[in-house]
């Protein structure tokens, strides 16, 4: 079946901790999407990419690294410059840029400790 | 910019009636899209219904439709005939001009469906 696929869906690190979280899509999608979901916060833009070899920063990109190498996946590096980066977060795309329905993956949640 | 304002923090609805949840945008664009996602406990993101600014109806999929007033700029979700799987997260959405038009979302309504 066509989806998303994030992983891992559980993951504890310490302070001062790179951690990548993997997203793979099967869907032929053009654009991806990283979303940060905070409590009381709704979704905020972390990075998207239109298509491959291409990314911009979306609001809060500070402490936050991506790669699109290949059409089907578009890693998120939280690097030790986040200051707060437990959350939850969710990897979408889209056909291309400006079609609104996403498609999501289940997301990752990520604790530091 | 685009901004997307939820007021309802949470709502409650007893099982079997409808219950609208309310969405209020703000764009200067003469087109523009409203999405309304459903989030559960899971946490997965499941896309509902749509509306294009053009769009002469209002938007309806199955028990979900969606009252959209262009003038007031409210695009409020309405479910009729809820039920306990209804109880999850709900998010509106728009899409951001400025060149990419990327998803902006509210910070959504946590429905409660009682039986």
């Amino acid at each position: 079946d066509g989806g998303i696929t994030q992983s891992p869906k559980y993951l504890f690190r310490k302070e001062g901790q790179n951690v990548t979280l993997s997203c793979e899509q099967n869907l032929n999608h053009d654009a991806m999407y990283w979303y940060r979901q905070d409590p009381g916060q709704g979704l905020r833009l972390i990075y998207y990419s239109q298509i491959v070899n291409d990314f911009q920063k979306g609001d809060i990109a500070e402490g936050y690294s991506v790669s699109r190498e290949k059409k089907e996946s578009f890693p998120l590096t939280v690097t030790s410059a986040q200051k707060n980066p437990t959350a939850f977060y969710l990897c979408a795309s889209s056909i291309r840029t400006g079609t609104g329905e996403l498609f999501f993956g289940e997301g990752s949640r990520l604790t530091v400790l | 910019a685009q901004k997307i304002t939820q007021t309802q923090p949470g709502m409650f609805v007893q099982e079997k009636e409808a219950v609208t949840l309310d969405c209020t945008y703000d764009t200067s664009d003469q087109s523009y899209g409203l999405f309304w996602y459903k989030q559960p406990s899971s946490g997965e993101m499941i896309f509902l219904i749509y509306q294009g600014s053009y769009d002469e109806q209002n938007a309806t999929e199955g028990r979900y439709s969606l009252n959209f007033q262009k003038a007031r700029k409210s695009a409020n979700l309405v479910i009729s005939a809820s039920q306990l799987g209804d109880s999850a997260m709900y998010f509106c959405a728009t899409l951001r001009s400025g060149g990419s038009y990327i998803p902006t979302f509210g910070r959504g309504t946590s429905l409660i469906v009682h039986p």
